[in-house]
């Protein structure tokens, strides 16, 4: 069964420096989205990503956050000066089309822990 | 505004008793509703989804109920196995994102 994959799984980083997150959806879908977790609360939305472009963003992805599909297969989320309140999960997604219209399909997760 | 409640943070039954977990939204114009099931450590697993045109929804040991005139959404486990232990989120969905609830733990005892 296909399924959204996200690397590294782990990652430890000192505040101020700059971690990409690597996710490869879905090959078939065309909407690819990042998540975050703070432990111990609700997903929140981030970003969303369609045909090369930003399609919606949440107030927490700030000048900070950027997302690039660099190929035809990763789906990346930079951020590029860490704080220490970006420790969190980062979750990628997918779908084959709109979000009100087909599910979202979601990767193992990057523990994120910014020291 | 967007948001998405679940109406008990906790929840504990008996291994082979039905469960229920409720969630409440306040979006009205809502069209798509999931239930997601979250275990330790892993993303948000797919269990079923309904469209605001429906009032039910099976799948395997599972049933989403609907109801918008109070704005309400519950997922039905039957027979709960000890997998079935995790944190469940109803998540509603937006035109390009998903606005999840707080989540419930739910605790099989054997």
């Amino acid at each position: 069964e296909p399924e959204v994959t996200q690397t590294p799984s782990h990652q430890v980083t000192q505040m101020g420096q700059e971690v990409i997150l690597r996710c490869v959806p879905i090959s078939n879908h065309l909407y690819f989205y990042w998540y975050r977790q703070i432990l111990g609360q609700k997903v929140e939305f981030l970003v969303s990503f369609y045909n090369n472009e930003i399609s919606e963003k949440s107030e927490i992805f700030d000048d900070q956050f950027s997302v690039e599909r660099p190929d035809g297969s990763n789906f990346t989320l930079k951020i590029r000066s860490t704080k220490l309140e970006d420790s969190a999960m980062y979750f990628c997604a997918s779908s084959a089309s709109l979000p009100d219209t087909e599910t979202q399909y979601f990767g193992p997760g990057t523990r994120l822990l910014v020291l | 505004g967007e948001s998405v409640g679940l109406h008990l943070p906790t929840l504990s039954v008996q291994e082979g008793d039905n469960s229920i977990i409720n969630c409440a939204y306040s979006n009205s114009a809502s069209d798509y509703f999931i239930w997601y099931k979250q275990e330790s450590g892993k993303g948000p697993q797919f269990i079923i989804d309904i469209r605001s045109n429906m009032d039910k929804r099976q799948g395997q040991r599972v049933t989403v109920l609907l109801n918008k005139t109070v704005k309400h959404l519950s997922l039905q486990i039957a027979a709960t196995q000890p997998g079935d232990s995790a944190v469940y989120f109803c998540a509603e969905s937006g035109a390009q994102k998903l606005v999840f609830g707080q989540g419930t733990r739910l605790t099989i005892n054997p």
